[in-house]
């Protein structure tokens, strides 16, 4: 089945030591987005890539990088984790079809616990 | 600013229908996502509007209207796995999506 595929599910961390999450898509989709998630909280964009080309939010911190070496891949990179990037990470995949819908696919998450 | 407001939580009984509402206010409309969460998982599609009007898929269906900047998703014949989070997503002129918090459904038996 064509999905969104992020590992690992659960990543330990401890404060200010560098991780990276994945996360692989089948869909063949352009478009793959980076979201942090808090308990209880909206989905907030960190960036997004259309194909090649990376945007980054506003007001995404520095602290956040992101990676994405083809299509079906796609990193984020946190340089120096604070207690506070203690989250849900989700990739999500869409392919915008003009004016068009173009749902967001989300993976299953990645749950980060910085110690 | 951008805003989607849609209540923290609500309780509803097994087999009766609950309503969850969602406005919202974007610079431009593009259509409106809801979404299901469930605790500690992804959020999963459920729906989309783009037009005025209902959608019905099965159990759920979504209404829009662009006028009022509001939207619900009307769920039917509750069951114990419907209890989720549910969130409304805007998209904005520029096709970005716009988050709410999202409403934390609890059924009860």
């Amino acid at each position: 089945d064509a999905m969104v595929i992020q590992n690992p599910r659960y990543q330990v961390t401890q404060f200010g030591k560098p991780v990276t999450l994945s996360c692989s898509q089948t869909l063949n989709h352009n478009v793959m987005y980076w979201y942090q998630q808090k308990s209880s909280q909206a989905p907030k964009l960190l960036f997004h890539y259309y194909d090649k080309d990376f945007n980054n939010e506003a007001d995404t911190p520095d602290n956040f990088q992101s990676r994405r070496p083809n299509t079906s891949f796609c990193f984020l990179d946190i340089r120096s984790p604070g207690l506070g990037d203690a989250a849900m990470y989700l990739c999500a995949t869409s392919r915008p079809q003009g004016i068009e819908t173009d749902t967001q696919y989300f993976g299953p998450g990645t749950r980060l616990t910085v110690l | 600013g951008q805003n989607i407001d849609q209540p923290t939580e609500m309780t509803a009984t097994e087999g009766a229908i609950v309503q969850i509402n969602c406005t919202y206010q974007t610079s431009g409309f593009n259509g409106l996502f809801w979404y299901q969460q469930h605790a500690g998982e992804a959020p999963t599609f459920l729906s989309y509007n783009v037009l005025d009007g209902l959608e019905e898929k099965g159990r759920f269906s979504s209404f829009l209207s662009r006028s009022k900047g509001y939207s619900y998703l009307l769920l039917k014949e509750l069951q114990m796995k419907d209890s989720a989070s549910y969130l409304c997503a805007a998209k904005d002129s520029n096709y970005q999506l716009i988050w709410g918090a999202g409403t934390k459904l609890i059924i009860k038996p």
